[in-house]
């Protein structure tokens, strides 16, 4: 099982719509969690941490759910700028970084 | 805004030739990081160093690999003698305290031939 397991998509949508991503992590050990977006070819810069209890910074929602190992980012509002691969990422345990392989989002006009 | 920064932004090499990477950390942080991520994949971990020396490193990271902090700023990614397979995207990344965020530089892009 891949450390940290998401959909590559594409997904596409439209200008407006809410959109979901989900990723799963294997590693109980794993303390903190982020989502980062990447821009091609560019490096991946921080979205937002992710807490149990959930936490909201404008269209974007982060969840985590420990039991299910299981991490979620919702956008509302798609913007064209928001079109960008979004990586999940773990902390290992060990304060190194896991990342997910990324989905990639196109907020079509 | 304290940002991460990386030079060159492209090195490109003859296989077998040794290669610096240079990352200048935000000021006050002091976990730092090396990453990479061959085109079309996913970030991998390298190497961790925190207290001048190295706390963890992947199995990418063999012989052929080392790490300095040769100043109060600078972290340096040295590979000996580069393979073809080496040729990926280098990200440097810093972090203020244990568990927290880490900020990532923009790259250096390496392309051995």
């Amino acid at each position: 099982r891949k450390e940290v397991e998401q959909d590559p998509g594409p997904f596409n949508v439209p200008e407006g719509a809410t959109v979901a991503f989900n990723c799963t992590y294997s590693n109980s050990a794993s303390q903190s969690f982020f989502w980062y977006r990447q821009d091609c070819r560019k490096e991946p810069k921080l979205l937002m941490s992710v807490y149990s209890s959930g936490n909201e910074d404008g269209r974007f929602t982060a969840q985590l759910n420990r039991a299910s190992q299981y991490i979620s980012l919702l956008i509302r509002d798609s913007k064209l700028s928001d079109s960008a691969t979004y990586l999940c990422v773990a902390d290992s345990g060990t304060y190194k970084y896991i990342f997910g392989t990324g989905t990639r989002l196109k907020v079509l006009a | 805004e304290p940002e991460v920064t990386q030079t060159p932004s492209h090195q490109v090499t003859q296989m077998g030739q040794e290669v610096i990477l240079r990352c200048v950390p935000i000021s006050n942080h002091l976990y730092f990081y090396w990453y990479r991520q061959i085109l079309g994949q996913k970030v991998e971990f390298l190497v961790s160093f925190y207290n001048n020396e190295i706390s963890e490193k992947s199995e990418i990271f063999d012989d052929q690999f080392s790490v300095e902090r040769p100043d109060g700023s600078n972290f340096t990614l040295k590979i000996r003698s580069t393979k073809l397979e080496d040729s990926a995207m280098y990200f440097c990344a810093s972090m203020d305290q244990g568990a927290g965020e880490q900020y990532f530089g923009p790259g250096t892009r390496l392309t051995v031939t």
